[in-house]
């Protein structure tokens, strides 16, 4: 089975930089995604990430070692708008995909 | 390219009744996924579709079924509601095995 562990909320000051962990357990793993939810909206697709390393998106950057089943998701210059909750999901044998329960984040002026 | 799209957004139905749920996923996308999504448990995974065929289920009891049809478009029955079907029911379309695009949802209130 899979089993996806992130903390449940996270405060952060406008301007800054926060770290998002996930760490997980798995069958199987093909990759692991980083979803942003807001309130009330549906999931949007940040990354995905297969290989070990950082990969960077402007803003946002995910980092994964498979070895260790691990993975953060690391925001810059924190904007009020980057409130929202951060979803982990990872796929696993036959693209099955599981998700996290999300962090909550909110940024703070 | 539109993106994936949900019929009804809102839902209200009261225990025993029934509901069918339809997504229509982004154009060439023939892989469509159901969730469910409450505040206490996140999101859960129902089911994926893959050229009409159901290729993964989550752990949800048999009142949750589901089906694709050959325009790749989807449809979600849930039967003799609970209370505890209440929940956000997510649709998501991918082309392959990577990128899921979500669709707005569909909120079902069961009283």
């Amino acid at each position: 089975g899979q089993n996806i562990d992130q903390p449940t909320e996270m405060t952060a000051t406008e301007g800054a930089i926060v770290q998002i962990n996930c760490t997980y357990q798995t069958s199987g793993f093909n990759g692991l995604f980083w979803y942003q939810q807001h309130a009330g909206e549906a999931p949007t697709f940040l990354s995905y990430n297969v290989l070990d390393g950082l990969e960077e998106k402007g803003r946002f950057s995910s980092f994964l070692s498979r070895s260790k089943g691990y993975s953060y998701l690391l925001l810059k210059e924190l904007q009020m708008k980057d409130s929202a909750s951060y979803l982990c999901a990872v796929t696993g044998g036959y693209q099955k995909v599981t998700f996290g329960t999300g962090t909550k984040l909110q940024v703070i002026p | 390219k539109a993106g994936v799209t949900q019929t009804p957004r809102y839902l209200i139905k009261t225990r025993g009744q029934q509901v069918t749920l339809s997504c229509s996923p982004i154009s060439g996308h023939r892989s469509v996924s159901w969730y469910q999504q409450t505040p206490g448990q996140g999101l859960q995974f129902l089911f994926e579709y893959f050229s009409e065929t159901q290729r993964n289920k989550g752990n949800f009891p048999g009142r949750f079924s589901g089906r694709q049809f050959s325009n790749s478009r989807s449809e979600m029955n849930v039967s003799t509601l609970e209370l505890g079907d209440s929940a956000l029911y997510l649709c998501a379309s991918s082309f392959r095995t990577d990128t899921q695009y979500f669709g707005p949802g569909t909120r079902l209130t069961v009283l």
